[in-house]
């Protein structure tokens, strides 16, 4: 079975731009989750669609948006871009078999804000 | 509030040694979760163990062992005869299904 995929894998954007990042799951998981990397806070859980509807949210002001489409494959979108954005992006799809559910990452976007 | 705490930012070891990264969590949900995950230098975090709230049975898998207390609210991870390839950062994460919480994550340096 493939991996959770993301492209780009590497991204340099000037600020004040957008960016569009795409995550395809696993092969029927339904829940896809975006998370922001930095060294200085880690891993921050950004959110989570699941069927095409946003399930959970975290913390992050509303320049961060995503979206889930009918055949689970996600974006994110980052608008207005700051210093401050570049991180590790990591999508990560969920396999959910009754109460237990596993959760599988992929490679992650760089993205450089210059 | 959930949390995830792992005190260990940095450890090194010489191939061979047997390590422990130990991780500590909070919840007040009675069921839960907690993973750990290993992330090489390409980045991508990769799936190690899963265990549940009601599961305290430890967990041996080749070189790897964990081990789970909930009267310490702790899930450590042990490796056995530490190899150069399991250099990386290892993050323990607790989930309550709607959210997974990190914790910051230990790097391991395994020398030759």
């Amino acid at each position: 079975k493939a991996g959770v995929t993301q492209t780009p894998r590497y991204l340099i954007k000037t600020r004040g731009q957008q960016v569009t990042l795409s995550c395809s799951p696993i092969s029927g998981h339904r829940s896809v989750s975006w998370y922001q990397q930095t060294p200085g806070q880690g891993l921050q859980f950004l959110f989570e669609y699941f069927s095409e509807t946003q399930r959970n949210k975290g913390n992050f002001p509303g320049r961060f948006s995503g979206r889930q489409f009918s055949n689970s494959r996600s974006e994110m979108n980052v608008s207005t871009l700051e210093l401050g954005d570049s991180a590790l992006y990591l999508c990560a799809s969920r396999a959910e078999t009754g109460i237990y559910y596993e959760q599988y990452f992929g490679p992650g976007t760089r993205l450089t804000v210059t | 509030a959930q949390k995830v705490t792992q005190a260990q930012t940095e450890i090194s070891v010489v191939e061979k040694e047997d390590v422990t990264l130990d991780c500590v969590y909070e919840t007040r949900d009675t069921t839960y979760y907690l993973f750990w995950y290993k992330q090489p230098p390409s980045g991508e975090l990769v799936f190690l163990i899963r265990r549940n709230s009601f599961d305290e049975q430890n967990e041996i898998s080749g070189r790897y062992s964990w081990n789970f207390q909930k009267s310490t609210s702790s899930f450590n991870f042990t490796i056995t005869a530490s190899q150069v390839v399991d250099s990386a950062v290892y993050f323990c994460a607790l989930s309550n299904f709607n959210k997974f919480y990190f914790g910051s994550g230990t790097k391991l340096n395994v020398k030759p």
